[in-house]
């Protein structure tokens, strides 16, 4: 199967502060989500996004496809930002393969 | 309101028992989805089923079973033969919509599975 590395594995953030989540990814994809899980385990999709550009809100994302990578922006973090980040993806399939994910902090 | 629910929200297994995990959806999607998450990594898939009375194994099936009879209802039997079930169980469910795939997973609140 496609393999999804994330990096960096742990993030802390002062609150208000900047950051960028990578995923890199082994083949061609033709569907790429972010999820974001809180505290409690709920997963919520924050983007669908195989290539371009998106955003909503404070936090956007940017897949190339054809150098198998995508970034997830956090600007101006909140501590309601802390969870972790999932970038799955998926070839030709409904089915998605995720990465490990990155652990975000965020301080008041 | 639309959405996924999971019941029961914890179960305790004892050496030896089948226990069944409930996945129910009322999004009207034709695709659903379970995942193990064990702790501080990523999702692994179990089972999915693309539209009903089919499914296909995922990465982890053994020592699982699933069936769909009903497209709102999909559930998970962990079997006595999973060794190691203790973990935090997802489903999800999406719409199919053609051949390009490309259709966003909605997830329930999940099951937290530990074993005595």
């Amino acid at each position: 199967g496609i393999q999804v590395e994330q990096s960096p594995p742990d993030l802390i953030l002062q609150e208000g502060a900047n950051s960028t989540l990578r995923c890199n990814f082994s083949d061609s994809v033709n569907n790429l989500q972010w999820f974001h899980q809180n505290p409690w385990g709920q997963l919520i999709n924050l983007f669908y996004i195989p290539s371009g550009t998106k955003q909503n809100g404070r936090l956007s994302a940017t897949t190339v496809a054809t150098e198998r990578y995508s970034l997830l922006y956090i600007s101006s973090s909140q501590t309601t930002d802390s969870g972790v980040y999932f970038c799955a993806v998926g070839f030709n399939d409904y089915k998605l393969s995720f990465g490990a994910g990155t652990t975000v902090t965020v301080r008041a | 309101d639309g959405g996924i629910t999971q019941s029961p929200k914890y179960l305790f297994r004892k050496e030896g028992q089948n226990v069944t995990l409930s996945c129910e959806q009322n999004l009207n999607h034709d695709a659903m989805y379970w995942y193990r998450q064990d702790p501080g990594q990523g999702l692994r898939l179990i089972y999915y089923s693309q539209i009903v009375n089919d499914f296909q194994k995922g990465d982890i099936a053994e020592g699982y079973s699933v069936s769909r009879e009903k497209k709102e209802s999909f559930p998970l039997t962990v079997t006595s033969a999973q060794k190691n079930p203790t973990a935090f169980y997802l489903c999800a469910s999406s719409m199919t919509s053609g051949d390009d795939f490309q259709e966003t997973q909605y997830f329930g609140p999940g099951t937290r599975l530990l074993v005595l």
